[in-house]
């Protein structure tokens, strides 16, 4: 059974960071390429970030480039995302996702979903 | 970037009927690259239709997906309780971004 428990959310000031986790189970981690997506408070769904099987490729929407950092450990089953200079728009719960496709590159197509973790900015 | 645009806001219909969903995309989604999720209270949203109108695992055929180019369409024939939730449409060709989303709720 595939798994992805996210971790690390919380409040957070605006202009400090956070490093948000995801633990995953039940497939073959190298396999896949892996995403972040986010869904502010009573909102709907905004794609973040992928990163490939190998992190060799990357991609960020243009709302947190230059800010957060994706990236994944294969020894650990782990993918992160390290968010730098927070904003209060950044306040959202932040899901991380399993590609569907097995291959070397993505189609950001998400299959499995964790129960995302929440990161709330505020002064 | 690719803007989808979801009609209705809120459908509201009875369990038995038939549900119609639009995705309406501002340029032409390359190789139909589109995806429908539904996402529940306090879930996390499942992905229902791939490729514009492949079903994904665990999904009953009273789902169904179709359209090409800018305008999509998710089906559901015969509403059960269980099938009043939101749902959204994502391209995938482009980068990737979602609709709005179409709340469907229980008339």
């Amino acid at each position: 059974e595939v798994q992805l428990v996210e971790s690390g959310g919380g409040l957070v000031q605006p202009g400090r960071s956070l490093r948000l986790s995801c633990a995953a189970s039940g497939f073959t981690f190298t396999d896949y390429a892996m995403h972040w997506v986010r869904q502010a408070p009573g909102k709907g769904l905004e794609w973040v970030s992928t990163i490939n099987w190998n992190g060799g490729s990357i991609d960020y929407a243009d709302s947190v480039k230059g800010r957060f950092t994706i990236s994944r450990d294969n020894a650990k089953n782990s993918l992160y995302l390290q968010m730098n200079s927070l904003r209060a728009e950044d306040t959202a719960l932040y899901y991380c996702g399993k590609d569907f496709t097995d291959s070397s590159g993505w189609q950001k197509l998400l299959d499995y979903w964790g129960q995302g973790t929440l990161v709330t900015v505020s002064s | 970037e690719i803007v989808l645009t979801q009609s209705p806001g809120t459908l509201s219909l009875s369990p038995g009927e038939r549900a119609t969903l639009s995705c309406r995309a501002s340029q032409s989604v390359s190789g139909s690259y589109l995806a429908w999720y539904q996402q529940k209270p306090g879930q996390a949203p499942r992905l229902l239709i791939y490729g514009a109108s492949n079903r994904a695992t665990g999904f009953p055929d009273r789902f169904s997906g179709s359209g090409s180019g800018t305008d999509f369409t998710l089906t559901i024939s015969r509403l059960e309780p269980e099938d009043f939730a939101v749902y959204y449409c994502q391209q995938y060709g482009s980068s990737s971004t979602f609709g709005q989303g179409t709340r469907l709720e229980i008339k």
